[in-house]
């Protein structure tokens, strides 16, 4: 079973600040990783997928890279409604599909 | 619209058995794989199970199987997710989410979730 490792567990910013999410796969998953964010009290939304691909609908600020067991979300200019808990998971090796810990992102 | 509607959430007791249903509107059900992610209270999130669009496949966690089922009924937009012998560890919100269609074993769509409790 892949292992996929979110850091850092809390990220506590301003609005307007740049916000960077890592995470890192037991062994290479190629590109074949998504992020979604997780707003308290809601559902998952998918952001990202294979890496670097935006979903339907998600803003230009919200971005993604990395290959093999390194990858980066990141999200330029904090708007408030982006303050949530952020989860990796990865589609190379499966069952089970396996999802990171989870980043949130706080208010500082 | 598009969505995802849970239902059959609740308090049962160990040892008992529940059965949550995922009814989905919006679009053609038949073309998608459907899946069942689990998040305990204050936890992250764990994918439990997933059907085929066809119905041919089914997958489960380690965690789940031989005690949980998943089936589908297309004719009413429908997945379903069979609990059996529930343990207090399978206490959590339970989420059906849709195959994204271009890209496999991608979750594109969530419902709302629906909360399972097992407490004696």
């Amino acid at each position: 079973e892949i292992v996929l490792t979110q850091s850092p567990a809390t990220l506590s910013l301003s609005p307007g600040d740049r916000a960077t999410l890592s995470c890192r796969a037991s062994q290479s998953i190629r590109t074949y990783l998504a992020w979604y964010q997780q707003r308290p009290g809601q559902a998952p939304r998918l952001l990202i997928y294979d890496a670097s691909n935006r979903a339907t609908g998600i803003p230009a600020r919200f971005s993604g890279s990395g290959s093999g067991t390194d990858f980066t979300l990141t999200i330029s200019s904090l708007e408030p409604e982006d303050f949530a808990v952020y989860y990796c998971q990865q589609r190379i090796n499966w069952p089970p599909l396996t999802f990171g810990g989870g980043t949130k992102v706080e208010i500082k | 619209q598009v969505q995802l509607v849970e239902s059959g959430g609740g308090v049962v007791q160990p040892g008992r058995s529940l059965r949550l249903s995922c009814a989905a509107s919006g679009f053609t059900f038949t073309n998608y794989g459907m899946h069942w992610v689990r998040q305990a209270p204050g936890k992250g999130l764990e994918w439990v199970a997933m059907i085929w669009e066809d119905g041919s496949n089914e997958y489960f966690a380690d965690s789940v199987k031989g005690r949980f089922t998943i089936s589908r009924d297309d004719a009413k937009n429908t997945v379903y997710l069979q609990m059996n012998s529930l343990r207090a560890e399978d206490t959590a919100i339970y989420f059906c989410a849709r195959d994204f269609s271009d890209v496999l074993m991608v979750l594109d769509l969530w419902g709302q979730g629906t909360l399972v409790t097992v407490s004696s």
